[in-house]
């Protein structure tokens, strides 16, 4: 079975600041496919961003980019310029490429501040 | 791009009673349809997908059951809930294997 850790449950950062949220994985395969989720309060949830594990190059998308150590099986998010609308549950997730099962971690919850 | 309508909202059900939480998807066709659990502390654990009509596959021993009449429709249910099936369900969709999932807008489910 694959699994996801995020060990941190919850995370604050002033408003403009950069924070990171860590994510590591555990598997015996080589291809697979790596993303992170956001869930606002009370609000659907959302791919934030998505990285295959081939590819070397960190994917980035806006703000938001990520830090992916294939030897290390670690995938974290750095998200820059934190904005009170990052305020959400962010949840780091799995899939086996060709595969049709995602796997979740259990989730860090970020508070911007004001 | 995909919709996802799932209904209850709020469920609130006493313990023995049956359950049934329905997920509908427009503007794709033949989607991976997936339903999740999400509790506190635990992340979304996953208890069912289906690649098409009728096809189910269980993730988890448990006390709940998935169908799949049509092909963007999804069903979760119980004949009798437990108390520990209290919690928030996802249900979700993927239209190719390099995915995103897509995801509903849940379903909250409380059991007395």
């Amino acid at each position: 079975a694959q699994t996801v850790t995020q060990s941190q449950p919850e995370m604050s950062v002033q408003e403009a600041e950069t924070v990171t949220l860590s994510c590591t994985y555990d598997t015996s395969e080589n291809n697979y496919y790596l993303f992170w989720y956001k869930q606002p309060p009370s609000r659907q949830m959302i791919l934030v961003i998505r990285q295959e594990a081939y590819k070397q190059q960190n994917a980035t998308e806006n703000r938001f980019s990520v830090n992916f150590q294939k030897a290390a099986k670690s995938f974290s998010l750095k998200i820059s310029d934190s904005q009170l609308g990052d305020t959400a549950m962010y949840f780091c997730a799995f899939m086996k490429t060709y595969r049709i099962q995602f796997y979740f971690g259990t989730g860090t919850s970020l508070t911007v501040i004001p | 791009s995909q919709t996802i309508h799932q209904w209850p909202a709020t469920l609130v059900q006493p313990v023995g009673s049956p359950l049934s939480l329905e997920c509908t998807v427009e503007g794709t066709s033949n989607p991976n349809l997936y339903w999740y659990r999400q509790a506190a502390g635990r992340g979304l654990q996953l208890l069912f997908y289906s690649v098409g009509i009728g096809q189910i596959s269980s993730e988890v021993p448990q006390n709940l059951s998935a169908s799949r009449p049509q092909d963007r429709q999804f069903i979760l249910s119980s004949k009798k809930l437990l108390l520990s099936d209290s919690g928030f369900y996802l249900c979700a969709c993927s239209t190719s294997n390099t995915g995103e999932l897509f995801f509903g807008e849940g379903s909250r489910l409380t059991v007395l």
